[in-house]
């Protein structure tokens, strides 16, 4: 059945080194999205991308690397250089409605923890 | 830049009780509007969502929303709530073919049996 995958899970990583979250989904979606979910402080957006091979960045994007090579698949690496890069990662998908609305569905999250 | 202000950050009620979340937002152009919800160990899901057309749009579980242009509001309203609504909710607006939506901080709601 359709929907978004997120994988892993959990994730560990020791300090320094790159990680790449994975997001794939099936509802034939053009546009995909990144988020950060911290406590009390929401979704934040960190990339999205309308189309294949072209992406935007958003609120938080310093530190953070995606691509988007196939339109079902948008991998978000956490840098490095990310400062605080434990915290919840979302990933959604929407189709543009002819109304130009973008209702978006969520995948379960990867939780990272860097230690 | 647009901003989503969600007034409530914790609501504690007991069951029955009537449920009313704030909603505000900054854009003053043409929105669409969205409540998602997450129950706990579940996905993030849309509750509801307002296009264009009635102001007042139901949703899933009983929920419903006013969309109030004149106060840039979309608050979230059940007459009596469950248990089963225990959960976090998340107000999100999206300037009409933005391409993206902005979420508030979200406001957790614990009903008590």
């Amino acid at each position: 059945d359709g929907g978004i995958t997120q994988s892993p899970k959990y994730l560990f990583r020791k300090e320094g080194q790159n990680v790449t979250l994975s997001c794939e989904q099936n509802l034939n979606h053009d546009a995909m999205y990144w988020y950060r979910q911290d406590p009390g402080q929401g979704l934040r957006l960190i990339y999205y991308s309308q189309i294949v091979n072209d992406f935007q960045k958003g609120d938080i994007a310093e530190g953070y690397s995606v691509s988007r090579e196939k339109k079902e698949s948008f991998p978000l690496t956490v840098t490095s250089a990310q400062k605080n890069p434990t915290a919840f990662y979302l990933c959604a998908s929407s189709n543009r409605r002819t109304s130009g609305s973008y209702e978006q569905y969520f995948g379960p999250g990867t939780r990272l923890t860097v230690t | 830049a647009q901003s989503v202000s969600q007034h409530n950050h914790h609501v504690i009620l007991s069951e029955a009780a009537s449920l009313e979340l704030g909603c505000n937002y900054s854009y003053g152009g043409t929105v669409n509007l969205f409540w998602y919800v997450q129950y706990p160990g579940q996905h993030l899901q849309l509750l509801l969502k307002y296009f264009s057309g009635d102001p007042l749009v139901k949703g899933i579980k009983g929920f419903e929303a006013e969309f109030i242009k004149s106060k840039f509001s979309f608050n979230l309203r059940k007459p009596s709530v469950q248990w089963s609504d225990t959960a976090e909710y998340f107000c999100a607006v999206n300037e009409e073919l933005a391409g993206k939506s902005t979420f508030g901080d979200g406001t957790t709601l614990t009903v008590k049996p």
